[in-house]
């Protein structure tokens, strides 16, 4: 497609249960990204895949957050038991200087 | 990790007026981006400049690797221009360009 898309573009959810988030990147694009911007914490790197390669996780703060990328292309990012922490909007983005998608916006009540 | 530092946090310009948006790093940097966060929370790349100068209308960016900062400077101000940017780095010796430390940015507001 012509940008990054993602879906949904808000999701409300109750703490406890768990959130699947959709990136759907640009077409032929290997990398990947995700990232989350709350009003404490600002803008944070979360994940990143590139090609066939393992992902660099090292952003991931617990691990109710997993991400997988099939087939190099649509990548789905699962945060399990939410948290009102949680609380975000979570941004993907492709390309190896990265064009960014319009956002999911979590709230966790 | 990296440490970016943006100045100042907020700005209010009248329409017409210049400004200058400074991000300080702490480390090499192998990727340098500003972007521009508009009202409806999109991030915009304004400009990948690790290092030199570019322009792109009003708009234009100077990155001194050496010294460990980039301006941003905005011309002629709009009110569409208002919003918050963003500097970004990706720390050098990694193999991504886009794993990002984000600044805490600049609060651009444009009155008409």
């Amino acid at each position: 497609g012509a940008g990054v898309s993602q879906s949904p573009s808000n999701k409300v959810t109750e703490k406890g249960k768990d959130v699947e988030l959709r990136c759907d990147p640009i077409s032929g694009h290997t990398a990947l990204y995700w990232y989350r911007q709350s009003l404490g914490q600002g803008l944070e790197f979360l994940i990143y895949f590139q090609g066939n390669s393992a992902p660099d996780k090292s952003g991931l703060p617990s691990d109710r957050f997993s991400a997988e990328r099939t087939g190099g292309s649509v990548s789905t990012l699962t945060i399990q038991r939410t948290q009102q922490e949680d609380s975000a909007v979570y941004l993907c983005a492709s390309s190896l200087r990265p064009v960014f998608g319009p956002g999911t916006r979590l709230t966790v009540l | 990790g990296i440490q970016v530092e943006q100045s100042p946090p907020d700005l209010i310009l009248q329409e017409g007026a210049n400004s200058t948006l400074r991000c300080n790093f702490s480390d090499s940097v192998n990727n340098l981006q500003w972007f521009h966060q508009n009202p409806w929370g999109q991030l915009i790349n304004l400009f990948y400049i690790p290092s030199g100068t570019k322009q792109n209308g009003r708009l234009s960016a100077t990155t001194v690797a050496t010294e460990r900062y980039s301006l941003l400077y905005i011309s002629s101000s709009q009110t569409t221009d208002s919003g918050v940017y963003f500097c970004a780095v990706d720390r050098a010796g990694g193999t991504s360009y886009g794993k990002l430390t984000f600044g805490q940015g600049t609060i651009l507001t444009v009155h008409p």
